[in-house]
């Protein structure tokens, strides 16, 4: 069974702040993807990023990075000098075959 | 850019009624995904389909909620006789293939009264 755990339910900055939201997972299979997704208000997912579990290779894209550690299970997700257009709910999910669970999601909300 | 359609946005129904929700996936997309989300939570899927079949619905309550893609392109997903409980967000996304990113629509807000 696969598993995925945000365990940060809420989170609020001051614009500029960085922010990280933590996730991890569990799953018995060595072949997988992690996702980020952001759901603003207005309620459409929008995909952040993909990563296959044979790559631990941080990213940068932008303001956004992403830290794998396949060791500790985790896919931490940094938003860096925050600004109010980020604030909205962000979902970490796991992919061993073709289906997603998502994580309970962490809503981030950017004060300005 | 390409986006995944549904209509409605949103919809009201009373309890034992009957309701639909329509899907139009991104042109070339052969896998469309059915999702509920229930306020506070994460998505969770209902079916997938792989052109016009069905992959997996394991989790779609069937005595009362069907789903076709009878062409393979858009989808349609009911839900009869509604209940209280079926109150939620309902998102269609599509991908290329299984696997590849998810791409979601804008949903559909369901209240059933």
């Amino acid at each position: 069974a696969q598993k995925v755990t945000q365990a940060q339910t809420e989170i609020s900055v001051v614009e500029k702040e960085d922010v990280t939201l933590d996730c991890v997972y569990e799953t018995r299979d060595t072949t997988y993807y992690l996702f980020w997704y952001k759901q603003p208000p207005s309620g459409e997912l929008v995909f952040l990023i993909r990563r296959n579990s044979f790559d631990e290779q941080n990213e940068i894209s932008g303001r956004y990075s992403w830290n794998f550690q396949k060791s500790t299970s985790s896919f931490n997700f940094t938003i860096t000098a925050s600004q109010v257009v980020d604030s909205a709910v962000y979902f970490c999910a796991l992919s061993p075959d073709y289906k997603l669970s998502f994580g309970a999601g962490t809503t981030v909300t950017v004060r300005a | 850019e390409a986006e995944v359609a549904q209509s409605p946005r949103y919809k009201i129904t009373e309890k034992s009624q009957a309701v639909a929700f329509w899907c139009d996936p991104i042109s070339g997309h052969a896998t469309l995904y059915w999702y509920r989300q229930i306020l506070g939570q994460g998505p969770e899927l209902l079916v997938q389909f792989q052109d016009e079949s069905v992959v997996d619905d394991s989790q779609l309550p069937k005595d009362r909620f069907s789903a076709e893609r009878l062409k393979g392109v858009d989808s349609t997903l009911k839900i009869q006789p509604a209940e209280l409980g079926d109150s939620a967000m309902y998102l269609c996304a599509s991908s290329l293939e299984p696997l590849h990113e998810q791409y979601f629509g804008p949903g559909t807000r369901l209240t059933v009264t």
